[in-house]
């Protein structure tokens, strides 16, 4: 099951600048996008979600980019904190017959924000 | 902030052996969801369930997997007779409706469990 990919393992980034984490799906069923953080040993906590009507979500230093024709999300940490350190999980859902919040996750990327 | 809770955070079983995963989700929540996580791989779906029945579940919830809302505030997985495979981190979660546009689904820490 590949629907949603994230193909960076990891990055590495300097603290005060911009995170980007990048997200790519295939079902075109998918119409809304969550993006969670997860700790070790804790369960992914919620970040900001974007849904297909829009191409933009802003709060705060996250901003999620939405573009449907090329069926790819990002995730825009700025300035990134060592706080973020973190394994970001991009997740879809179809909101759309019986798959009631089914979310479908990709492999994470392990952010590293170095001081 | 009201969260979702999980018991046991860690339970080693031995093969063969019936396992139940217990949840308390957010109190004013709806929907409820278990998902799992091998080591090394993805976050992967098994159920959803609301208003007292299953509204989905996955190919990997097969007949040794169960859900049950025994009372207003625990929501249990119980594995039936758990498998080497079976080992893994088991997510609980609720949403206040569906999950879907608009909404948010929010996850408890997880219960490690391992098969040996």
């Amino acid at each position: 099951d590949q629907q949603v990919k994230q193909n960076s393992p990891s990055l590495s980034v300097q603290e005060g600048r911009i995170s980007i984490l990048n997200c790519d799906y295939t079902n075109s069923m998918f119409d809304y996008f969550l993006w969670y953080k997860k700790y070790p040993a804790e369960g992914p906590t919620f970040l900001i979600s974007i849904s297909s009507i829009k191409d933009k979500n802003e709060d705060g230093r996250f901003t999620v980019f939405l573009n449907k024709s090329a069926k790819h999300l990002s995730l825009h940490i700025v300035p990134s904190q060592p706080g973020d350190s973190a394994v970001y999980f991009c997740a879809a859902s179809a909101d759309r017959g019986s798959t009631l919040g089914r979310l479908y996750f990709g492999r994470g990327t392990q952010l590293t924000v170095w001081p | 902030e009201p969260e979702v809770t999980q018991t046991p955070s860690h339970q080693v079983t031995q093969m063969g052996q019936e396992v139940i995963l217990r949840c308390v989700p957010i109190s004013n929540h709806l929907y409820f969801y278990w998902y799992r996580q091998i080591l090394g791989q993805k976050v992967e779906f098994l159920v959803s369930f609301y208003n007292n029945e299953i509204s989905e579940k996955s190919e990997i919830f097969d007949d040794q997997f169960s859900v049950e809302r025994p009372d207003g505030s625990n929501f249990t997985l119980k594995i039936r007779s758990t498998k080497l495979e079976d080992s893994a981190m088991y997510f609980c979660a609720s949403s206040p409706n569906h999950g879907g546009m608009g909404n948010t689904i929010y996850f408890g820490e997880g219960s490690w469990l391992t098969v040996v």
